[in-house]
């Protein structure tokens, strides 16, 4: 999706193994957003982000940190991976927070083995 | 939590036909957005219609919005193959910071 790329796209990981994904962004987006995708669940949200070193957490933010020293990129890092935790995570960037519509990346596809 | 919940969880029409989804969520809102996401692929934002608004249109989709229900529906006229998709809404949290997502309805457009 333009402007909003994750890294990797896939990855299978090991029980217990710290995991991080990135998002980075070309928009210049103040709020940036870590959802996990589940069946039956919609997107969840993890933690968001309204600024350089500006975080909070979402709805299912156990288990997970985040970091964000540079505008353009946000990080979500598994500290100590469980299957509970393989999903496909999306990031989302947005100029002004809930008022306008978010832009997607195209998704992490992360399995805990 | 807030959530929106969309209805059918399914749908599967012919190409041609028009496509109904609606959508309940529980407590008042300032914003509610539809979003569209193809197999594999990220949310693809289609519309956000305010709490002051009862109608959007973009293209071929409508959306309504009645807040003395706590309801909304999207239709898409005219369905192509192209449409089949999962379709998701989104109500913002009452922070205001966020939007909180439905499961969603897989529609299918058969040719």
């Amino acid at each position: 999706d333009a402007g909003i790329t994750q890294s990797p796209r896939h990855k299978v990981t090991e029980t217990g193994t710290p995991v991080t994904l990135r998002c980075h962004q070309t928009e210049n987006h103040r709020y940036m957003y870590w959802y996990r995708q589940d069946p039956g669940h919609g997107l969840r949200l993890i933690h968001y982000s309204y600024g350089v070193k500006d975080t909070d957490k979402g709805e299912v933010s156990d288990g997970y940190s985040v970091s964000r020293s540079k505008t353009e990129d946000f990080l979500l890092t598994l500290e100590s991976a469980t299957s509970s935790q393989t999903s496909v995570y999306f990031c989302a960037i947005s100029d002004r927070g809930s008022n306008y519509g978010y832009t997607f990346g195209s998704g992490t596809r992360l399995t805990v083995v | 939590s807030q959530q929106g919940e969309e209805d059918p969880q399914a749908l599967s029409i012919q190409e041609g036909e028009n496509a109904t989804m609606n959508c309940s969520y529980k407590t008042s809102i300032n914003n509610l957005q539809w979003y569209r996401q193809n197999s594999g692929r990220g949310l693809v934002h289609l519309i956000l219609i305010r709490s002051n608004e009862r109608e959007k249109h973009s293209g071929r989709l409508r959306v309504t919005l009645d807040t003395s229900k706590k309801s909304s529906s999207l239709l898409i006229t005219a369905s192509r193959a192209a449409d089949t998709a999962s379709y998701f809404c989104a109500t913002d949290d009452p922070t205001g910071q966020n939007f909180v997502f439905g499961p969603g309805t897989r529609l299918s457009v058969l040719p």
